[in-house]
């Protein structure tokens, strides 16, 4: 079954304790991307990579990094959380950037005390 | 980062009513535009990727037109039924060195039954 993987699907958090969210995708896209959600704010943009370690930031950056060692794999880092990284987080992946569908990991809440 | 609207921001319908929303975006430098429906609890889902100015795609009740000359895509849900019920994001990809899809804020469908 074709579909994007993203672990874990809830994590309680404290301030600066480095964490990493897994995501994982099974179709050889070679676009992936990752998103935060708030309420108010939609879906914004954190990271995206067009294939194998060629990476680049998207709207809101700051507070994460990302890698891509494989294609089937985006892993988002948060070297120190803090309490405004608490949010609902999304891997999506596509066969190329903005011109097919993309297809949404399960999400990931993220709760930073 | 593209401007992205959408309307209204919510809207409750009755069971059977046909209904549609407004996506708007930047006409200059457009590669596609994407729509996607997102379930509470659940993971966006692609509905259309349109590229063509005049385009009209249809899924079951639900269909979408694209003006890329003006900016802007409509939605559109006929007869509508309580699984119906979700937030619909449009997201255009404009391509012009920049590799990301912006999402609009969404439009949240209630039907009531």
């Amino acid at each position: 079954e074709a579909q994007v993987t993203q672990n874990p699907r809830y994590l309680i958090t404290v301030t600066g304790k480095k964490l990493t969210v897994t995501c994982s995708q099974n179709m050889n896209h070679e676009y992936m991307s990752w998103y935060r959600q708030d309420p108010g704010l939609g879906l914004r943009q954190i990271y995206y990579s067009m294939n194998v370690e060629v990476t680049d930031k998207g709207d809101v950056p700051e507070g994460y990094k990302v890698s891509r060692k494989e294609k089937r794999n985006f892993p988002l880092i948060l070297e120190s959380p803090s309490p405004n990284q608490t949010s609902l987080y999304f891997c999506a992946s596509s066969f190329a950037a903005g011109g097919s569908e993309a297809f949404f990991g399960q999400g990931t809440r993220l709760t930073v005390v | 980062i593209l401007n992205v609207e959408q309307s209204p921001q919510s809207l409750h319908v009755q069971e059977g009513d046909s209904t549609n929303f407004t996506c708007s975006f930047p006409s200059s430098n457009f590669y596609a535009l994407h729509w996607y429906r997102w379930e509470t609890a659940k993971s966006p889902e692609a509905l259309f990727v349109m590229t063509l100015n005049g385009d009209e795609k249809k899924k079951g009740r639900i269909s979408a037109t694209l003006n890329t000359k003006e900016g802007y895509s409509y939605l559109y849900i006929k007869g509508s039924q309580p699984e119906d019920s979700a937030t619909y994001l449009c997201a255009p990809y404009s391509g012009a060195g920049s590799y990301q899809l912006t999402f609009g804020k969404g439009t949240k469908l209630s039907v009531i039954p």
